[in-house]
């Protein structure tokens, strides 16, 4: 069973639009939470993190949601710029017990000039 | 030269090879990974080490097999694969396991099983 679910496997935004790709996730243990960013034929770069105590955090173009609640996590990019597009992958861990990464399956995104 | 650095970029192998996939990381981490990654599935973890240690096996097939000398490098050993097998194989390390640093990834070997 999927404990970090990503739904959308591939987005299109216009250039200069926001950019929204939502995480979903299941396990109420998670208490940390990170986007890695992946090109082809490269491996997955850490991109924005975010935890439990918080519900936002932004770094430059990037601004991640947390929202405990609802278990969901949002990565906004904007403005998006071409350089964007790539894979993202959400994924979660716990700080007690289970400690690794359970990532999800990746969102395509295509930033349309 | 920093980062993880993985080698062989791309792998062809038959099912009766045996081959290994290296991973080197020069960033002092004490946690290193092997991670499988298909097409249209998550990202799933193979393999922990943390101080050359093996303290997770995430019910890996006993044909794939890790081995890390030192704390620097890992690798895996690779026999009798499945055409199934066939997927970007990614070793990441990070600070430790206990902390909640983020994983550095390498570039990841294609493998394709034939």
């Amino acid at each position: 069973d999927q404990q970090v679910k990503q739904n959308s496997p591939s987005l299109s935004v216009q250039e200069g639009r926001i950019s929204i790709l939502n995480c979903d996730y299941t396990n109420s243990m998670f208490d940390y939470f990170l986007w890695y960013k992946k090109y082809p034929a490269e491996g997955p770069t850490f991109l924005i993190s975010i935890s439990s105590i918080k519900d936002k955090n932004e770094d430059g173009r990037f601004t991640v949601f947390l929202n405990k609640s609802a278990k969901h996590l949002s990565l906004h990019i904007v403005p998006s710029q071409p350089g964007d597009s790539a894979v993202y992958f959400c994924a979660a861990s716990a700080r007690f017990g289970n400690e690794k990464l359970t990532f999800g399956t990746g969102t395509r995104l295509t930033i349309i000039p | 030269e920093t980062g993880v650095t993985q080698t062989p970029r791309h792998l062809v192998m038959g099912m009766t090879n045996k081959k290994s996939l290296k991973c080197e990381q020069h960033l002092g981490h004490n946690a290193m990974y092997w991670y499988k990654q298909s097409a249209k599935k998550p990202l799933e973890l193979m393999f922990v080490y943390s101080l050359e240690e093996r303290v997770e096996n995430n019910s890996v097939p006993s044909r794939f097999s890790p081995e890390c000398p030192n704390s620097s490098h890992l690798f895996l050993h690779l026999h009798t694969l499945q055409p199934e097998d066939s997927a970007l194989y990614l070793c990441a390390s990070s600070q430790d396991i206990a902390g909640l640093s983020e994983a550095f990834f390498g570039q990841g070997t294609r493998l394709t099983v034939v």
